[in-house]
């Protein structure tokens, strides 16, 4: 299996842009998770699907970001417009079944992203 | 915050020496995890310890989870170049279906 696959691995972008991040999930898994990591916040999870159902979208900064996940597998995380505070690393991670249920996470390699 | 914490923020050690990071959290967990973070690269799971188990190895990984103080060690024996990297514990909250993580540990390897 190829892992979880992210794309692109690095994107630069100007403020008030759209920016898209993707995501392939390890097929078999059911849920799929969206991390942002920077050093002031650390690794925060920003939504979790469970079978291409949005579940907890709580950590969601702004309206101006939106995730969808039409299919099982496939994920897109969406910022409209951008802003160079969200300029961080953005993963992507899937796991067979719950977490609560002792079920480990696999990460994608990221998506850098820098908004100017 | 729910966050686990992890200490200390940095540590260096020779190679060959013994590796601590501990992780300290505030609510019941289901189960606690160590993933580590090469720079540049995503997460990589190392091992799970579930709330009613006390101790796990893993090869030259040893993890103590203690419910009791709601911490958790993992020990990284003979250390080695290649263990240089970030270490964080997560943690699932009894109730909760998703899995919050630490602020992590830089752990450097000195040849």
């Amino acid at each position: 299996d190829a892992g979880v696959i992210q794309s692109p691995r690095h994107e630069v972008t100007e403020m008030g842009q759209e920016v898209t991040l993707r995501c392939k999930p390890i097929s078999g898994h059911d849920y799929l998770f969206w991390y942002r990591q920077t050093m002031m916040r650390g690794l925060e999870l920003l939504i979790y699907f469970n079978n291409n159902v949005p579940i907890d979208d709580s950590g969601m900064p702004e309206d101006r970001f939106s995730a969808k996940m039409p299919n099982a597998s496939f994920s897109t995380l969406k910022i409209q417009p951008s802003e160079p505070r969200d300029s961080a690393v953005y993963f992507c991670a899937s796991s067979l079944s719950a977490a609560a249920t002792n079920e480990k996470l696999f990460f994608g390699s990221g998506t850098q992203l820098s908004v100017l | 915050s729910q966050q686990g914490e992890e200490d200390p923020q940095a540590l260096s050690i020779q190679e060959g020496e013994n590796a601590t990071m501990n992780c300290s959290y505030k609510t019941s967990i289901n189960n606690l995890q160590w993933y580590r973070q090469n720079s540049g690269r995503g997460l990589v799971h190392l091992i799970l310890i579930r709330s009613n188990e006390r101790e796990k190895h893993s090869g030259r990984l040893r993890v103590t989870l203690d419910t009791s103080k709601k911490s958790s060690s993992l020990l990284i024996t003979a250390s080695r170049a290649a263990d240089t990297a970030s270490y964080f514990c997560a943690t699932v909250f009894r109730g909760a279906q998703k899995l919050v993580f630490g602020q992590g540990t830089r752990l450097t390897i000195n040849p």
